[in-house]
C-alpha cells in the first residue's frame, strides 16, 4: 500500500469525448506526476505539478491537462479522445520539490478504453 | 533514445539470488540509478536507488561498477512474489522518471 489512489479503476469513453481521471496522494505530499502506460510498454511522463503549479511536461499534446488541489488531490482531462489514448494512466507523489532525488509512490492507475 | 538497456526477460528458482543487470554506459556524473517494479496489474514500486556506492534495504541490493556503466539489482532470496517487471531508470532527479520496457522476472517454483 503507497497511500495512493486512483478513481475510477477502469473507464469506457468513446472518440472525441473528454474523461478526468482522478488522484489522491499521500497527506504532505506536494508534487504529483502523472504517466500513461499504454499496453506492453513502460509508463510514459506526462506532466508533473508541484504545489498546484505545473512543474514539467513530457511529450504530450495540449489536450492533456491537470489540476492539482491543496488537499492533496489532483486530476488528470484529457479532452477529444482518440484510440491511441487507451492505456493505464498512472499518478505518482512525492513529498520534495522536483529536482531531488525523491522516491515515488505510485497509484494503481485508471484502465482507459476508447473505443 | 533509450539512457539503458536490459535483457527482455530471465528466470529464477524461487530461493535463488535474482541477479538483473543493467547497462547505463552513457551515465552522466550527476545521475542516479534507480529501480523500480511493476507487478502485474499494479502501479510501480520503488526497489532502491544508488549513485556510486553499492546501496542495499530490505528489498534488494544495488551493485554499481566503479566507471558507473552498468549495474546490477540483486534480490538474494527470490519468491514467486517477485515475479515482476522490472525497470532500470537513470535520473537526475527521481520525481520524473524515464522508464524503457524493463526485464520480466519471472519466478519459478
Amino acid at each position: 500500500e503507497t497511500g495512493v489512489t486512483q478513481s475510477p479503476t477502469h473507464l469506457i469513453k468513446t472518440r472525441g469525448q473528454q474523461v478526468t481521471l482522478r488522484c489522491s496522494s499521500q497527506s504532505g505530499h506536494n508534487t504529483v506526476s502523472w504517466y500513461q502506460q499504454a499496453l506492453g510498454q513502460g509508463p510514459q511522463f506526462i506532466f508533473q505539478y508541484y504545489r498546484e503549479e505545473e512543474n514539467g511536461r513530457g511529450n504530450f499534446p495540449p489536450r492533456f491537462s491537470g489540476l492539482q488541489f491543496p488537499n492533496y488531490s489532483s486530476e488528470l482531462n484529457v479532452n477529444a479522445l482518440e484510440l491511441d489514448d487507451s492505456a493505464l494512466y498512472l499518478c505518482a507523489s512525492s513529498p520534495g520539490p522536483s529536482g531531488l532525488t525523491d522516491t515515488q509512490y505510485f497509484g494503481p492507475g485508471t484502465r482507459l478504453t476508447v473505443l | 533514445d533509450a539512457k539503458t538497456t536490459q535483457p527482455t526477460s530471465m528466470d529464477c528458482a524461487e530461493g535463488r539470488a535474482a541477479n538483473l543487470p543493467c547497462n547505463h554506459s552513457t551515465i552522466s556524473g550527476n545521475e542516479y540509478v534507480y529501480w523500480y517494479r511493476q507487478i502485474h496489474s499494479q502501479g510501480p514500486q520503488y526497489i532502491i536507488h544508488g549513485l556510486k556506492n553499492n546501496e542495499t534495504n530490505e528489498m534488494a541490493s544495488l551493485i554499481i561498477t566503479e566507471d558507473r556503466k552498468s549495474s546490477t539489482l540483486i534480490l538474494p532470496h527470490a519468491t514467486l512474489r517477485d515475479t515482476a517487471v522490472y525497470y532500470c531508470i537513470v535520473e537526475t532527479s527521481g520525481s520524473r522518471l524515464t522508464f524503457g520496457e524493463g526485464t520480466q522476472l519471472t519466478v519459478n517454483p
